[in-house]
């Protein structure tokens, strides 16, 4: 069965760094999404992205975070300047159409910020 | 803003029981989806079952089946028939169907697990 893959699976980084998540979503599927889940907390939305453009953002998704679809198959998410509270789980999920249907999840990154 | 709720962080359930997760939360819109998602450890989140809000009848996925109360804003899981394979975290999780958003909105999770 198809699956999402995310890549690294941990990344360590400095603060200040600049860092890029990657996301293979199942190769069919046309939105895009990221979550994050602070350890103990809640899992978040990031964003969603669908037709190369980002349709819809939470108020945590701030200039320092952006998206891309650099080819036909990678979805990243880069964070441009790394902050102690970026250290998360992050998410990666994708759905052939939005609402009723279902959002296929990756295993995740967990993001340590030193 | 809406917020969803899993007051259990931790349950247990032995083996071939049945297990009730709780689930509520806030909304003030009339339509709108609902999904209980499964993390087993070091894997992915899968859905296990969803419910349309303005279905009144509750939705079944084999020995998984919820209790939906829209008045009450409650959506519960029953695992029936528990399984080792059963242990996981459990989460609850609201979408809008107004304005075309696409986010899932999550509880905390709560995790199960079934002992032999």
């Amino acid at each position: 069965e198809p699956e999402v893959t995310q890549t690294p699976s941990h990344q360590v980084t400095q603060m200040g760094q600049e860092v890029i998540l990657r996301c293979v979503p199942i190769s069919n599927h046309l939105y895009f999404y990221w979550y994050r889940q602070i350890l103990g907390q809640k899992v978040e939305f990031l964003v969603s992205f669908y037709n190369n453009e980002i349709s819809e953002k939470s108020e945590i998704f701030d200039d320092q975070f952006s998206v891309e679809r650099p080819d036909g198959s990678n979805f990243t998410l880069k964070i441009r300047s790394t902050k102690l509270e970026d250290s998360a789980m992050y998410f990666c999920a994708s759905s052939a159409r939005v609402g009723w249907n279902e959002q296929y999840f990756g295993p995740g990154t967990r993001l340590t910020v030193t | 803003a809406q917020t969803v709720t899993q007051s259990q962080p931790e349950m247990s359930v032995q083996e071939a029981e049945t297990v009730t997760l709780s689930c509520t939360y806030d909304t003030s819109e009339n339509n709108y989806y609902l999904f209980w998602y499964k993390q087993p450890p070091s894997r992915q989140m899968i859905l296990v079952i969803r419910q349309e809000a303005y279905k009144q009848q509750n939705a079944t996925e084999n020995r998984f089946s919820v209790n939906f109360q829209k008045a009450a804003k409650s959506f519960s899981l029953k695992i029936s028939d528990s399984q080792l394979g059963d242990t996981a975290m459990y989460f609850c999780a609201f979408m809008s169907t107004q304005g075309g958003s696409e986010k899932l909105v999550f509880g905390k999770g709560t995790k199960l697990t079934v002992n032999p």
